[in-house]
Parts: structure tokens; sequence; C-alpha cells
């Protein structure tokens, strides 16, 4: 079946870091690719999508580039904030998949001062 | 704004214990999910439900049930609650229409089993 892979966590940076969390997937055919991002408390809520190849979702400073040669979906910000702390999960839904996604493991962020 | 509201926040109960997790969505949407999220597993797909009445198993559906009564609230049961059903539940939503791709989300219920 389909999967998502990220890198495990938690991932320290100094605010003004450059980040990236890299995600591979694997699925038949060409899945719609996600980040979610969930902040301390709370739910999951989306970041960024792209849904075919060569797409780059970006939102908030953070991009992501939809790349089928390396079946990846990196996410990337500049300049990373101590507001960016959280959980980033990366994500897959299958074309005709019934609206479920595969979610990766999740990567931990933390930035500090 | 889409809201998701997940009744309790922290539930701890017993082994043994029927537990009931309670999901409301206010913006009219067919489709209802139940994850469960723990540290280094992500988030697994618990049931879903695409209409009223209806539900679907995900890939975790042992140890659980569902009740789609109303379009607006999907409730997850545990019939008989274990210690390795302590985990993080969440709740989301979506139209029937998915072109988005959005999965609105509650807050989630942190469940300890005892």
């Amino acid at each position: 079946g389909d999967s998502v892979t990220q890198m495990e966590g938690p991932v320290t940076l100094s605010e003004e870091a450059f980040l990236t969390i890299n995600c591979t997937y694997t699925a038949t055919g060409y899945p719609s690719l996600f980040w979610y991002v969930q902040y301390p408390g709370e739910g999951l809520q989306l970041l960024l999508k792209a849904t075919k190849a060569d797409d780059k979702g970006s939102n908030k400073g953070f991009e992501a580039t939809y790349r089928k040669e390396t079946t990846s979906f990196h996410l990337e910000k500049g300049s990373v904030q101590v507001s960016d702390s959280a959980v980033y999960f990366c994500a897959s839904a299958a074309r005709g998949g019934g609206n479920k996604l595969t979610f990766g493991t999740g990567t931990q962020l933390k930035v500090e001062l | 704004d889409v809201k998701v509201t997940q009744s309790s926040r922290y539930l701890v109960k017993r082994t043994g214990e029927k537990v009931f997790l309670e999901c409301v969505q206010d913006m009219d949407h067919e489709n209802m999910f139940w994850y469960r999220q723990d540290p280094g597993l992500g988030l697994r797909l618990i049931y879903f439900s695409y209409d009223v009445k209806m539900k679907e198993k995900g890939d975790i559906p042992e140890g659980y049930s569902v009740s789609r009564e109303k379009k607006e609230r999907f409730s997850l049961i545990l019939e008989s609650a274990s210690t390795n059903q302590t985990s993080m539940y969440l709740c989301a939503s979506t139209p029937r229409v998915f072109d988005t791709g959005e999965l609105f989300f509650g807050e989630g219920s942190r469940l300890t089993v005892l």
C-alpha cells in the first residue's frame, strides 16, 4: 500500500536558521502531497499542498516541491522563527482513494533563540 | 471557519470500561474520520464515514467501533478499553468533493487507560 517516510526528529534549530524536513512517498500512480502542522495543544492544520509533479506548494514562508523522479516532497523554510516550533506531518492522498490520507510519522521542530 | 469539536480533551478510564469519544462538525461535511496519534507512528486511520449510517474500516479498526446517526456527529466507541488504547485520538472531516485535499481536524482527545 501507499506509505510516507519522513525524517525522525526532534530537529532543533536556532532562530533564522534554514530548515529542511525530508519526506518521500511510495504510491501507485501520482498522489497529491501535503504538509500538515500541529502546534502545541492543537489539532493538525494544512500547511501546503501539491497535486502534480513539479508543483510547488507554499505558505507562511514554507515551500515544498513535488519531485516525481525522486518521489519526494521535502519541506523547506529559509529562516525559521520560534513560533514555527511544532510537529510537521507529510501526507499523501491517492487519486480515487476516497478522501483518505496516509500520514508520515511526524517530525518535531524546536526553534530556539 | 470550519469547526470540528471533540467533546473531551482529556479522559482517564479503567481497563474494561466502555468509552465514548464524540466529534461534531459544523460545516455540513459528508466525510468524517477517526485517527489515533502515537509517537513514532504518526496518524493511523481507525474508521471513517462517508454519510449518515455508513462506516468503513480504516487501517486499525480492531477494538473500536463507530456510530454516525446524524451528519454532523461521529462517535468512536471503545467497547472494553485496554491499556494499549492509551493514545491521542483525532477527529477530522471533509466535504464530499475532496478537491482541496484539506482535512479539518479537532483538537484531539487524549485518553489514558489505567
